[in-house]
């Protein structure tokens, strides 16, 4: 079975502050799927970035960084130059074949920038 | 483009009541999924479904009945609600292809139940 692990309490984060989420994983995938989402308090789900098990360089999309390690089963989210606007709950999720492709996700990390 | 599309947004139920949850998709998306949010649980697996006319079980199917009949509705019916089902329900479509393991899923806005 896939599991999907964060357990950061809520953050604080000063704006223009870089933020650095933790996610563990547990599959018995060799080929899998990671992925971020954030929900802000209005409730969509918003998709932020992507990294593939076998991509050698970690993603990063715009100030959104994905810290990968493979061996450590950990794919760290790193929100660089915080804006008041990234204050939401974010989850990582994951998908692999073993869970017949299945999103599955963590139970969240809230953050809350401050001016 | 309107993505994917929950009927209704918000709906209180009296215990015993049942009810249809509607979730449309205009991406010609094969996967469909639906989860439930609770307080500190992240999102849960309901069912899901790989194609019209094939469906299977999440992590929390109980007291949940799902079809799906065309690729673009994928419906997930309470047939007698209960206080334990109050929660956020999401809908999710992704595009179903051999890499679906690297494919992201959209999300429908949400449909907030309470059941009293």
């Amino acid at each position: 079975a896939q599991k999907i692990t964060q357990t950061q309490p809520g953050m604080f984060v000063q704006e223009k502050e870089a933020v650095t989420l933790d996610c563990t994983y547990d599959t018995s995938d060799q080929s899998y799927g990671l992925f971020w989402y954030k929900q802000p308090s209005s409730g969509e789900m918003i998709f932020l970035i992507y990294q593939g098990s076998y991509d050698e360089q970690n993603a990063t999309e715009g100030r959104y960084s994905l810290n990968f390690q493979k061996a450590r089963k950990s794919a760290n989210l790193v929100i660089s130059a915080s804006q008041l606007g990234d204050s939401a709950m974010y989850f990582c999720a994951m998908r692999g074949l073993y869970g017949n492709n299945r999103l599955a996700f963590g139970k969240g990390n809230q953050v809350v920038v401050i001016p | 483009n309107a993505g994917v599309t929950q009927t209704p947004k918000f709906q209180v139920l009296k215990t015993g009541q049942s009810m249809t949850l509607q979730c449309a998709q205009d991406m010609n998306h094969e996967y469909m999924s639906w989860y439930r949010q609770d307080p500190g649980m992240g999102l849960r697996l309901i069912h899901y479904s790989v194609g019209a006319g094939i469906t299977d079980q999440g992590e929390v199917p109980n007291g949940y009945n799902v079809s799906r009949s065309t690729t673009e509705d994928f419906p997930l019916r309470l047939l007698s609600a209960a206080p334990s089902q109050t929660s956020v329900y999401f809908c999710a479509s992704s595009h179903g292809t051999a890499d679906l393991m690297n494919t992201e899923a959209f999300f429908g806005q949400g449909t907030r139940l309470t059941v009293v």
